[in-house]
């Protein structure tokens, strides 16, 4: 089946220090792949995606490149914030419709300054 | 516009007992998504709903757990005879139907069972 995983946190960095989460991926066929956020006290967010093989999906500093010969979609940021500090999902959907998601287990980022 | 709401925001139960949990979509959203999250872990599967009819219930744990979307628009999961290791946020999701639509999530039901 359908299953993703990313490095397992905590990651622990310095304001403007540069960030990379990994994430590889296990699908048959082509998913969609997504990157969710979850700040603290608050509800998934949906912070980039990208549906086909070499999109890169980019949302405020966030990017992510859809790599098939890698199963991977590996998060990036140039310079982090401490408004940063959130836990990161790496997550994929079967491309045939509206399917379900498969998460990973998340990846608990915190930035100090 | 109103994102995706949840009801209630936390409730606490006794092995044994029932709970209803509820899950307001965003309105037009036909797609409506259940997931469970542990502590520690990332959301996983329950149940979609398209429209009044469970599309995919293959991941309800088993038959202790049913949900329903009578009018297509506002769903409850329900437990019954609830188990300690039920204990977990309970997450809805909404989306329009197409390939690759964004799920917009509520904030959480988060249940623990004595």
């Amino acid at each position: 089946g359908n299953s993703v995983t990313q490095m397992e946190g905590p990651v622990t960095l310095s304001e403007e220090a540069f960030l990379t989460i990994n994430c590889t991926y296990t699908a048959t066929g082509y998913p969609s792949l997504f990157w969710y956020v979850q700040y603290p006290g608050e509800g998934l967010q949906l912070l980039l995606k990208a549906t086909k093989a070499d999109d890169k999906g980019s949302n405020k500093g966030f990017e992510a490149t859809y790599r098939k010969e890698t199963t991977s979609f590996h998060l990036e940021k140039g310079s982090v914030q401490v408004s940063d500090s959130a836990v990161y999902f790496c997550a994929l959907s079967d491309r045939t419709g509206n399917t379900p998601l498969v998460f990973g287990k998340g990846t608990r980022l915190s930035v100090i300054a | 516009g109103a994102g995706v709401s949840q009801t209630p925001s936390n409730k606490v139960t006794e092995k044994g007992k029932y709970v209803e949990l509820r899950c307001d979509p965003i309105s037009g959203h036909t797609a409506l998504y259940w997931y469970r999250q542990s502590l520690g872990q990332g959301p996983e599967f329950l149940i979609y709903f398209q429209g009044t009819g469970a599309a995919d219930d293959s991941g309800l744990p088993n038959d202790r757990f049913f949900a329903v979307r009578p009018e297509g628009s506002v769903s409850t999961l329900k437990i019954q005879r609830t188990e300690r290791g039920d204990s977990a946020v309970y997450l809805c999701a909404s989306s329009l139907i197409g390939l690759g639509n964004e799920q917009f999530f509520g904030p959480g039901t988060r249940l623990t069972v004595l």
